[in-house]
């Protein structure tokens, strides 16, 4: 199994700030991992796949990079919007496997 | 507008058995396959089960391998999860998901979760 390592576990920022999120995999996945925002009480939403592929309808402000083991997620200026939890989540092999997600706060 | 609406959460005590459905719309059902993600109270997402899009082809977590069947209803536009055995740690929220394509990659919509509570 794939494991997924997600760095910081908490990052406090203030709004207009960057944010920048780490996600570690255990072995090599080539550019298959993926990002997702949940807010309190809601469903997760996809943000990216493919490792920097914006999904639908997701903000500019929002990229992704990195292949092999090493991922990272970017938001650029942090909207009020923003602040929430990030998990990354891998596509190869079985069973599926989300990271254990960096919490981003309001500092 | 795509939309999974789920029911069938509860209540079951140790070694009961549930099932969860979500109907789906906005979309052609049987263009994509299903997932099932779930997430304990106040933990992190853990992906559970994915069928394909015609029911073929299934795929567990091991911790639910011979106690969870995942299956769909093309006509019905309907994914289902029956859980049996089941255990004080399957409490959690079940969501239900939409594949991004027919690969069982990625998930880009999801239910509003339905909350299984295992306790005697």
């Amino acid at each position: 199994e794939i494991v997924l390592t997600q760095s910081p576990a908490t990052l406090s920022l203030s709004p207009g700030d960057r944010a920048t999120l780490s996600c570690r995999a255990s072995q090599t996945i080539s550019n298959y991992l993926a990002w997702y925002q949940q807010k309190p009480g809601q469903a997760p939403r996809l943000l990216i796949y493919d490792a920097s592929n914006r999904a639908t309808g997701i903000p500019a402000r929002f990229s992704g990079s990195g292949s092999g083991t090493d991922f990272t997620l970017t938001i650029s200026s942090l909207e009020p919007e923003d602040f929430a939890v990030y998990y990354c989540q891998h596509r190869t092999g079985w069973p599926r496997t989300f990271g254990p997600g960096t919490n981003v706060e309001i500092k | 507008e795509v939309q999974l609406v789920q029911s069938g959460g509860g209540v079951v005590q140790p070694g009961g058995s549930l099932r969860l459905s979500c109907t789906a719309s906005g979309f052609t059902f049987d263009d994509y396959a299903m997932h099932w993600v779930r997430q304990a109270p106040g933990k992190g997402l853990e992906w559970v089960s994915l069928i394909n899009w015609d029911g073929d082809n299934t795929f567990y977590r091991d911790s639910v391998k011979g106690r969870f069947i995942i299956s769909r209803d093309n006509s019905k536009n309907s994914l289902y999860l029956q859980m049996s055995s089941l255990r004080p740690e399957d409490t959690a929220l079940y969501y239900c998901a939409k594949d991004l394509d027919s690969n069982g990659y990625y998930l880009d919509y999801w239910g509003q979760g339905t909350l299984v509570t295992v306790s005697s």
